[in-house]
């Protein structure tokens, strides 16, 4: 069973670059055909996907946030990971990360715990 | 982008009554090759991330009880908890799968009447 874990700074500065990690565990992130995605949620609000990346290394971005959005893979690691750059108070979110169902479908199949990141000074 | 829009914002129903809540794609998220519904439900409570619930708008996800059912094809779409227990107390998503970039409804909170 596939297990997903958030992790990073949960406090950034305004206009810094956010950075988060996704530790994959049961299984290689690397094995099979997947879309690995971060989807963020601010308090009391709804969902935001803001992009993937697939097994192979290419991504796709949400184009509402695609000028600052930068998701890799990192194979050796078994961890993807997310960088949203200058940040400010909107950024503000829960983050997580989750995995498809791979050619059975692009839905959220598994999740992680999430992590909350604050932009202030 | 498709636009996903869920009515009611929140509803309360007794225990054991059925709960409805509805989901509106902007375009269709029918794949006509495969006559399949982009869609998915998702169950979120508080403090924990959204669990699956149901796949290709009917397809209720392994171990998810059979209360919950997920009708609808094209544009319009319905999440039915047909008795109503506690612990579907919840925020509940749509969401579709059709094109990205994805995209989620507003939520419909369901609680207790």
């Amino acid at each position: 069973q596939v297990q997903l874990q958030e992790s990073g700074p949960g406090l950034v500065k305004p206009s810094q670059t956010l950075s988060l990690t996704c530790t994959v565990s049961g299984g290689s992130i690397s094995s099979g055909s997947y879309y690995w995605s971060w989807i963020r949620q601010p308090a009391g609000k709804g969902l935001e996907w803001i992009g993937r990346v697939y097994t192979s290394g290419s991504t796709n971005y949400n184009p509402s946030l695609k000028s600052r959005v930068t998701i890799s893979v990192d194979t050796s690691k078994n961890q993807f990971s997310l960088k949203l750059s200058s940040v400010t108070a909107a950024d503000t979110a829960v983050y997580y990360c989750a995995r498809d169902r791979g050619s059975q479908g692009d839905y959220f199949a598994y999740w992680g715990q999430g992590t909350l990141v604050t932009v202030s000074s | 982008d498709i636009v996903m829009t869920q009515s009611p914002d929140s509803l309360a129903v007794s225990l054991g009554e059925r709960a409805t809540i509805n989901c509106k794609s902007s375009q269709s998220v029918l794949y006509s090759s495969s006559n399949k519904n982009y869609l998915a439900w998702y169950q979120q409570k508080p403090g924990q991330p959204p669990k699956l619930l149901i796949y290709w708008a009917s397809t209720r996800e392994y171990g998810v009880p059979d209360r919950f059912s997920g009708s609808g094809s094209g544009t319009d779409f319905t999440l039915t908890i047909s008795s109503l227990q506690a612990e579907d107390v919840a925020v509940y998503y749509c969401q579709q799968y059709y094109s990205t970039p994805l995209t989620f409804g507003g939520g419909t909170k369901v609680e207790i009447k």
